[in-house]
């Protein structure tokens, strides 16, 4: 049971490139997260998904695209990359269970854009 | 809107001191969650309690205690005797509820520091 593993650990990226992070959970889960974290700015949601083909904005969704095609993954895309999206992305999965509804995060991807 | 305040940016304190991280919150739901994550060097996320809006009771876990007070709408971490490996940054934030896709609003974060 690996919970949620995030793709890639850490990627270099030059202005205007695209790439795409995968998140993969094996819990079950129906919600699924893409935060991003900036020194002194805690974590802020870029989009989410409450179920297997849905997805919804978060607080900073500009810049980026989310696909929801099976339930165990989210993919965060990023059509042309900025310096500005310099960050660290964590993905988050939740069960929607009374009870259960605790967020666990991957490890995080540390994304340079240069 | 929902909001969460960490206004201690930077803690430190010597090993076996006591130490509270604050949190305050603002929303209008009645039915909302609070959370205590823990962020070590390595930077991966921990949880640490989840705390639903009509359980008031404080927890406590070993070292760690929680008092969560709704008249102040605050929700503050105790660390007793805090240990060098307590050194991370710890986020608290709040959960609209699931009808709403559980997002979660997190404060700035507070960096506690442990010396020897």
């Amino acid at each position: 049971n690996a919970g949620v593993t995030q793709t890639p650990k850490f990627r270099v990226l030059k202005t205007g490139q695209s790439m795409t992070l995968l998140c993969a959970q094996d819990m079950n889960h129906e919600y699924m997260y893409w935060y991003r974290q900036d020194p002194g700015m805690g974590l802020r949601l870029i989009h989410y998904s409450v179920g297997e083909g849905t997805t919804a904005k978060g607080e900073v969704p500009d810049g980026y695209n989310v696909s929801r095609l099976k339930k165990q993954n989210f993919l965060l895309g990023l059509e042309s990359a900025a310096p500005s999206q310099t960050s660290v992305y964590f993905c988050a999965s939740s069960s929607q269970l009374a009870g259960k509804e605790t967020q666990y995060f991957g490890p995080g991807t540390r994304l340079l854009v240069l | 809107a929902q909001k969460v305040t960490q206004a201690q940016t930077e803690i430190s304190v010597v090993e076996k001191e006591d130490v509270t991280l604050d949190c305050v919150y603002e929303t209008r739901d009645t039915t909302y969650y609070l959370f205590w994550y823990k962020q070590p060097p390595s930077g991966e996320l921990v949880f640490l309690i989840r705390r639903n809006s009509f359980d008031e009771q404080n927890e406590i876990s070993g070292r760690y205690s929680w008092n969560f007070q709704k008249s102040t709408s605050s929700f503050n971490f105790t660390i007793t005797a805090s240990q060098v490996v307590d050194s991370a940054v710890y986020f608290c934030a709040l959960s609209e509820g699931y009808n709403q896709g559980g997002k979660l609003i997190f404060g700035q974060g507070t960096e506690l520091s442990v010396k020897p």
